[in-house]
């Protein structure tokens, strides 16, 4: 199994440009996760998907920030119009479990270091 | 409010010494935890977890961890470290919140290993 796949790892982009983060989850899993991590504030859930539906979106910091997973095996995050505060790792992770019971596993994938400048 | 506490930032330990990072947790019941560990560059990887049973819960990469109600911790030990564990160490706890069971993670220890 190739495990959570995000692209790009790195992007660079300059202040009010558009900037979409994309992943794949493991195959079968049926939960997804978009986390952001800085040193100020440590790693953040911004949005949970099931089966594709979004269930809980309420970490997304702003407008500016959006989510979709139009299926299974794909979901993007994207940030328009991007600010430089916006320069995190951004993480994706699955989970293959039913989440009404907590001792379910995440897998991470590898991130993509966003830089606005 | 925190849910869950990780009290050291950063520790550093000598190869071959052993190893406790420290975990708190605020919550009524017991809830759902975890350690997660992060390698530099890389996304977390599940350690251990432990909802109920034995508080002494065995995970992968000879890591340990002691559940204790009375002092709601959840403690990560490892009796001889290697610098291959040189790594952030995450503890984690899900708490029920919006119908679901949500995963809020501590700020992390980041751990140094000296030859």
């Amino acid at each position: 199994d190739a495990g959570v796949i995000q692209s790009p790892r790195h992007e660079v982009t300059e202040m009010g440009q558009e900037v979409t983060l994309r992943c794949k989850p493991i195959s079968g899993h049926n939960s997804l996760f978009w986390y952001r991590q800085t040193m100020m504030r440590g790693l953040e859930l911004l949005i949970y998907f099931n089966n594709n539906v979004p269930i809980d979106d309420s970490g997304m910091p702003e407008d500016r920030f959006s989510a979709k997973m139009p299926n299974a095996s794909f979901s993007t995050l994207k940030i328009q119009p991007s600010e430089p505060r916006d320069s995190a790792v951004y993480f994706c992770a699955s989970s293959p479990e039913v989440l009404l019971a907590g001792d379910y596993e995440q897998y991470f994938g590898p991130g993509t270091r966003l830089t606005v400048t | 409010a925190q849910s869950v506490t990780q009290p050291d930032i950063h520790i550093t330990v000598s190869e071959g010494a052993s190893l406790e990072l420290r975990c708190n947790y605020s919550y009524g019941a017991t809830p759902y935890l975890f350690w997660y560990v992060q390698s530099p560059g890389q996304g977390l990887q599940l350690l251990l977890k432990y909802f109920s049973g034995d508080t002494l819960v065995q995970g992968i990469k000879g890591f340990e961890a002691e559940f204790k109600r009375s002092q709601s911790s959840f403690n990560l030990r490892k009796p001889s470290v290697h610098w291959s564990d040189a790594a952030e160490y995450f503890c984690a706890v899900a708490l029920p919140s919006g119908g679901y069971q949500k995963v809020t993670f501590g700020t992390g220890t980041k751990l140094q290993v000296i030859p």
